[in-house]
């Protein structure tokens, strides 16, 4: 069975950080770039970062570019997401997920962490 | 306000055939793959169509995608009450440099 696990969220003040982890099993995960995707509370989805299959080329929306870092290690079939100088605009429900259009099966979602930045 | 537009609602009657519609640019649709999600309410999004017009394992021939130029659409054929939930396009801006999504289509089914 297929799954991605996320875990790492939770609540912090503004200015603070979080490290969000990714761990995927059932698939190769070597084998897909990665991302993380948010949703704010009733809002939109929006695309965060990702990463290739080496851990070699990232990219990021321009909101978060210079505040997170999106890393992997294959070995653990793990990703993970650094956040810092956390603001209250990124409260979200952050999604772990192998959106790779170099194939047509493995698009792969987890269910989510909650991350609530507030004072 | 969202690279991709998408009409925020549709509706259809159960059986019924519905379309729905999202708008972009040279730079996003107009140069690459087109994927569509359907998110229902309290899960995850799920891929529906891939790669502009093809179905991932599992997903019934009543969705079908295609695209024109800097515009793609979701079609949803036989509606059913399941349907209901909230479509999604989604595709790699080169401008950019990331994935761009639309606004999301909350879908009815009357």
């Amino acid at each position: 069975e297929v799954q991605l696990v996320e875990s790492g969220g939770g609540l912090v003040q503004p200015g603070g950080s979080l490290r969000l982890s990714c761990v995927g099993s059932g698939f190769m995960f070597s084998n897909l770039w990665m991302s993380w995707v948010r949703q704010a509370p009733g809002k939109g989805l929006e695309w965060v970062a990702n990463i290739n299959q080496e851990g070699t080329k990232t990219n990021y929306v321009d909101s978060v570019r210079g505040r997170f870092t999106i890393s992997r290690d294959n070995a653990k079939s793990s990703m993970y997401l650094q956040m810092s100088s956390l603001r209250v605009e990124d409260t979200a429900l952050y999604y772990c997920a192998s959106m790779d259009t170099s194939t047509v099966d493995d698009d792969y979602w987890g269910q989510g962490t909650l991350v609530t930045v507030s004072s | 306000q969202s690279v991709l537009t998408q009409s925020p609602s549709a509706s259809g009657t159960p059986g019924q055939r519905v379309s729905i519609s999202c708008s972009g640019r040279n730079s996003n649709i107009g140069t690459n793959y087109v994927s569509w999600y359907q998110q229902l309410p309290g899960t995850a999004p799920k891929l529906l169509i891939s790669r502009d017009n093809q179905r991932p394992s599992g997903v019934p021939d009543r969705f079908s995608g295609s695209k024109s130029a800097t515009s793609a659409s979701l079609a949803i054929s036989g509606l059913r009450s399941e349907d209901e939930a909230v479509y999604y396009c989604a595709v790699w801006d080169e401008s950019l440099t990331g994935w761009v999504f639309g606004g999301g289509t909350d879908l009815t089914v009357l």
